[in-house]
């Protein structure tokens, strides 16, 4: 089953508005990674937050964990036309790489 | 440095065909993963390798087969398709966890179809 769920399924923004989207997972975990798919390509890993920290940034993402909540946001400030893709939250919880994926976010910016 | 690079691209098969999707990576990486993604599933991990010679099973690897015969390649086998194997394949690769790059590299995506 999966582990994380991610919430909205959909967002649709205008460009230069924030993104936020949250992932909710169901065990302990090692870390938590953020990936981005653009439409008919790979994932690219985007930023990883561990256990220990409660809060990451990266340009104009932003990444928080709550463990006592097992959940997780991403913020995309000012966001751009080129942000659109679909988001997804993956959890770590083993020393394998075996990542667990959520299901995603598919964040539209209209420019 | 091409990355992970995924062969075919694309592919249709019929029911009961075999058909095996190789991947490769050029980043000396440990781990490798198969994962497959269908609509509002996200991605599900198939099977994956710690190390050459070595696999291990995934969330979903009931009509699958992989191989890791060389550090580079690691080889997903269909032995007889069935339609529920229609899905994006994706191969990934990883340096090995505990090494303060605990992140995936993936491949552009195979997309199969079984009629």
């Amino acid at each position: 089953s999966q582990q994380g769920e991610e919430d909205p399924q959909a967002l649709s923004i205008q460009e230069g508005e924030n993104a936020t989207m949250n992932c909710s997972y169901k065990t302990s975990i090692n870390n938590l990674q953020w990936y981005r798919q653009n439409s008919g390509r790979g994932l690219v890993h985007l930023i990883l937050i561990r256990s220990n920290e409660r809060e990451k940034h990266s340009g104009r993402l932003r990444v928080t964990l709550d463990t006592s909540k097992k959940s997780s946001s991403l913020l995309i400030t000012a966001s751009r036309a080129a942000d659109t893709a679909s988001y997804f939250c993956a959890t770590d919880a083993g020393n394998t790489g075996k990542l667990i994926f959520g299901q995603g976010t598919t964040l539209q910016v209209k420019p | 440095n091409a990355g992970v690079t995924q062969t075919p691209k694309f592919r249709v098969l019929k029911t009961g065909q075999s058909m095996t999707l190789l991947c490769a990576q050029d980043m000396n990486h440990e781990y490798m993963y198969w994962y497959r993604q269908d609509p509002g599933m996200g991605l599900r991990l198939i099977h994956y390798s710690v190390g050459e010679g070595t696999t291990a099973k995934g969330e979903v690897p009931d009509g699958y087969n992989v191989s890791r015969l060389k550090k580079q390649n690691f080889l997903l086998g269909l032995e007889s398709a069935a339609p529920s194997q229609t899905s994006v394949y994706f191969c990934a690769s990883a340096l090995p966890w505990g090494t303060g790059q605990e992140k995936l590299f993936f491949g552009s995506g195979t997309q199969l179809s079984v009629l």
